[in-house]
């Protein structure tokens, strides 16, 4: 399985755009990455994912660069309600066992 | 829907007794997945199951911890004996087939005093 490396913490304030760099240099060329947050006292949530260049939905964009060997989330304009912790998978589309990982502990600020 | 359900949300036991917990599917999901949750290890695949069938429990700890699926609603895991090591939030996922979206249920936390 493709290991992934985050950051562990990121600090931002309301409004602001954020960049999450996920890297997965053992991604194989039949895996997606694959983003979800968790909430504290809840259970991760699926927020988006991508295979090469950029996906995009109501939530957040994902970018890919060619190489794949790396990934960035972006949460535009955030507010306070996405303090939470985001998890940057890598796995077989047609396989699923992800590996999850420490993820990223975003903090929003006022 | 009611998304997935899990039971109990809180589990406070003894080392050496036995802790069972719960999980109903998203109806139609034909995979379940158990994860483990701490602070040291961080969110951890135990076993999956398809089409009620497990799958892969390459990732269940011991053999203390066992995991059943009698039906395409409910599944269990159950640790026996528990210990203190167990404490976690152990979380229980359903999907609708392969690499598709989990979505995970509230979890139950879990402590061995």
């Amino acid at each position: 399985l493709a290991k992934t490396t985050q950051p562990i913490s990121m600090d931002s304030y309301e409004g602001q755009e954020v960049n999450i760099t996920c890297s997965h240099n053992n991604i194989a060329t039949n895996d997606y990455i694959t983003w979800y947050q968790q909430f504290p006292s809840q259970g991760p949530r699926f927020i988006i994912q991508g295979y090469k260049t950029k996906v995009t939905n109501e939530v957040a964009s994902l970018f890919i660069p060619a190489d794949r060997k790396s990934s960035t989330l972006s949460l535009p304009r955030v507010s306070l309600s996405d303090t939470a912790v985001y998890y940057c998978l890598v796995g077989l589309y047609n396989f699923n066992k992800f590996y999850f990982g420490s993820g990223t502990k975003l903090n929003v600020k006022p | 829907d009611a998304g997935v359900i899990q039971s109990p949300r809180h589990e406070v036991t003894e080392m050496g007794q036995e802790v069972t917990l719960r999980c109903k599917p998203i109806s139609g999901h034909d995979y379940l997945f158990w994860y483990r949750q701490t602070m040291m290890r961080g969110l951890e695949l135990l076993i999956y199951f398809n089409n009620n069938v497990p799958i892969d429990d390459s990732g269940m700890p011991e053999d203390r911890f066992s995991a059943k699926m009698p039906n395409a609603s409910f599944s269990t895991l159950k640790i026996q004996p528990s210990e203190p090591r167990d404490s976690a939030v152990y979380f229980c996922a359903s999907s609708s087939g392969v690499g598709e979206t989990q979505y995970f249920g509230p979890g139950t936390r879990l402590l061995v005093l």
